[in-house]
């Protein structure tokens, strides 16, 4: 099983700053790798698929970077509708995997 | 409205059997692999099935092999989860997602609460 890592568990940022959230593979996934975005009491929602295509109707504050083992999402100027938990997931291989996510909270 | 809704969620005892059901509109059914994700309480996004858009190939979390069974009516634009044997630890929020192996979850239903207690 691909074990994905995030890290750090929770980023206070204040608005306006940028946040960069990791997540690092146990295994080489290539580009599959996605980010998802969770606000509380909310479904989860696509933001990054295939490590840097942004899904319709993301901004672009929000980019992707990596493969293989190490990626990144940035979020270039946080906004509050930002404040969220942020997951990693891939579909390089069964059993997909999920990280454990990134808690972006209010400085 | 491209949606999925979940239905079927409740409470059971440990042991019990529970059948999920998702039914799909917005968009076409049938060419869409499909998947199960969960989240228990407080906790992440756990993946827990997927199926092929034939419904001929199912995969399976290794917690939930032999005790969940996933299938689809692609006439009916409906997803399943058969889910048997509960345990305390299947206690979360199931989602209905689009998307599987070849593809990323780009549309999520609501989430259908289940709850494993006696």
């Amino acid at each position: 099983e691909i074990v994905l890592t995030q890290s750090p568990a929770t980023l206070s940022l204040s608005p306006g700053t940028s946040a960069t959230l990791s997540c690092r593979s146990s295994q080489n996934v290539g580009i599959y790798l996605a980010w998802y975005q969770q606000k509380p009491g909310q479904t989860p929602r696509l933001l990054i698929y295939d490590a840097t295509n942004r899904a319709p109707g993301i901004p672009a504050r929000f980019s992707g970077s990596g493969s293989g083992t190490d990626f990144t999402l940035t979020i270039s100027s946080l906004e509050s509708e930002d404040y969220a938990v942020y997951y990693c997931q891939q579909r390089s291989r069964w059993p997909l995997t999920f990280g454990g996510g990134t808690k972006v909270e209010i400085k | 409205e491209v949606q999925l809704l979940e239905s079927g969620g409740g409470l059971v005892e440990p042991g019990g059997s529970l059948r999920l059901s998702c039914a799909a509109s917005g968009f076409t059914f049938s060419p869409h692999a499909m998947s199960w994700v969960r989240q228990a309480p407080g906790k992440g996004l756990e993946w827990v099935s997927s199926i092929n858009n034939a419904g001929d190939t199912t995969y399976y979390a290794d917690s939930v092999q032999g005790l969940f069974t996933i299938s689809r009516d692609n006439f009916g634009n409906t997803l399943y989860l058969q889910m048997s044997s509960l345990r305390a630890d299947d206690t979360a929020v199931y989602y209905c997602v689009r998307g599987a192996g070849s593809r990323f979850f780009d549309l999520w239903g609501r989430g259908t609460l289940v709850t494993v207690s006696s």
